[in-house]
């Protein structure tokens, strides 16, 4: 059972243009939701994370967009370069005293000159 | 440096044969992960230790062991009966207690497994 929803699974988007990737959970009981980024060959890497007490969260150009009704969570890159080019991951984590993050299958970006 | 070494970068073994993934960090976290990723499939949980000498099997530890030995180490061993180890393994950890840095985990640059 896939806990968290990610869409699209792969995603081309123009030099300096908006890159949108949407997570949808079913869990309410999630209480933490970080987004992580992957370079082919190396790790994820933390990129930014949300409460779903907030409705949105900005870090430079990245901003997820919380919408705690409908369960849905999306990733926005403002201004996309080519150094974006990588996969995506959305996840969840239940709430205090969970270890176990439940990720999303991932969208592989890539941003064209 | 603080951070997560894993090796090595690639592994090579033939079928039958147990392999042993090491996972280094030192960062004093107290909880540590292994993770196993597909092509196009999302991270999927085999094993997490919340302190030493102690953890649990997560989505899918059939075929693999752990041991926590010290809270900076954390191996891995694929053994024969897992049934598809060629894999990217990855390893994380994270502080494990407190409100912000409890869910943050951080990973390790991973290990390729190719069993032939």
């Amino acid at each position: 059972q896939q806990q968290v929803k990610q869409s699209p699974q792969s995603l081309i988007v123009q030099k300096g243009g908006i890159s949108i990737i949407n997570c949808a959970y079913e869990n309410t009981a999630f209480d933490y939701f970080p987004w992580y980024q992957q370079f082919p060959g190396k790790g994820p890497a933390l990129l930014i994370a949300i409460r779903p007490d907030v409705s949105e969260k900005k870090e430079g150009r990245f901003t997820i967009s919380f919408n705690k009704s409908a369960k849905q969570f999306s990733l926005h890159i403002m201004d996309s370069q080519p150094g974006d080019s990588a996969t995506y991951f959305c996840a969840a984590i239940l709430g205090a005293g969970s270890y176990q993050l439940t990720f999303g299958k991932g969208t592989k970006l890539s941003v064209i000159p | 440096d603080g951070g997560i070494t894993q090796s090595p970068k690639y592994l090579f073994r033939k079928e039958g044969q147990n392999v042993t993934l090491s996972c280094e960090q030192n960062l004093n976290h107290d909880a540590m992960y292994w993770y196993r990723q597909d092509p196009g499939q999302g991270l999927r949980l085999i094993y997490y230790s919340q302190i030493v000498n102690d953890f649990q099997k997560g989505d899918i530890a059939e075929g693999y062991s752990v041991s926590r030995e010290k809270k900076e180490s954390f191996p891995l061993t694929v053994t024969s009966a897992q049934k598809n180890p060629t894999a990217f393994y990855l390893c994380a950890s994270s502080i494990g207690s407190g409100t912000g840095g409890f869910y943050e985990q951080y990973f390790g640059p991973g290990t390729r497994l190719t069993v032939t």
